[in-house]
């Protein structure tokens, strides 16, 4: 399966600062999920945009959509050490087919 | 809703042995079960994905004699990963799309280590 990309792949932040990762996508989309992975642990959802849409809010949770560059982004504001994680973005071509994940995004929250 | 209990949660075994990983919806009816292999440090990529009453479909690369993928019900599918070598190491996760809903739903995934 075809792979996206993410950008940066590692990024270390202090607490209370911004972190914003990208994903770029090569097919067209029904949808882009965000979702953040622990380390050694499964999956939790946390945000997903639809192709007709550029922008969604969730807490503290922002992610953008540009279907003309195929891109995305997840902001995440005010960053606390618990959000340190593996970040990843999924798109589907159709509602309910196969997800295909970006390459991952490691962040480092420091305290 | 929407829960895809996934077990075990890790399990250690001998080289030329099989396991057998199940992933159960709780909740609601799981036609499609997609089954992910993810390495240490990479992302999750697709190994096959399972349909209740019918063969499962492989992705390129994916021996399915191997792995041998069950959906038997609508409710479990399994993933056996068969003499297994310590290659085989892995996490292993189960997701099922939640049509009724939208979106996924991801089992909490099996750490598979082969000595």
């Amino acid at each position: 399966s075809q792979q996206g990309e993410e950008d940066p792949q590692a990024l270390s932040i202090q607490e209370g600062e911004n972190a914003t990762m990208n994903c770029s996508y090569k097919t067209s989309i029904n949808n882009l999920q965000w979702y953040r992975q622990n380390s050694g642990r499964g999956l939790v959802h946390l945000i997903l945009i639809r192709s007709n849409e550029r922008e969604k809010h969730s807490g503290r949770l922002r992610v953008t959509l540009d279907t003309s560059k195929k891109s995305s982004s997840l902001l995440i504001t005010a960053s606390r050490a618990a959000d340190t994680a593996s970040y990843f973005c999924a798109t589907d071509e159709t509602s309910g087919s196969r997800l295909t994940f970006g390459e991952g995004t490691q962040l480092t929250v420091n305290p | 809703g929407a829960v895809v209990s996934q077990h075990p949660s890790w399990v250690i075994c001998k080289s030329g042995t099989s396991v057998k990983i199940e992933c159960r919806s709780l909740d609601f009816q799981a036609t499609t079960m997609f089954w992910y292999r993810q390495f240490p440090k990479q992302s999750l990529m697709l190994m096959a994905t399972s349909n209740e009453g019918s063969k499962a479909t492989y992705e390129q690369g994916v021996e399915k004699d191997k792995f041998l993928i069950n959906h038997a019900s609508l409710t479990l599918s399994t993933l056996t990963v068969t003499s297994a070598h310590p290659e085989d190491s892995s996490f292993y996760i189960c997701s099922a799309p939640r049509t009724s809903r939208g979106g996924y739903t991801f089992g909490s995934g099996t750490r598979l280590t082969v000595v």
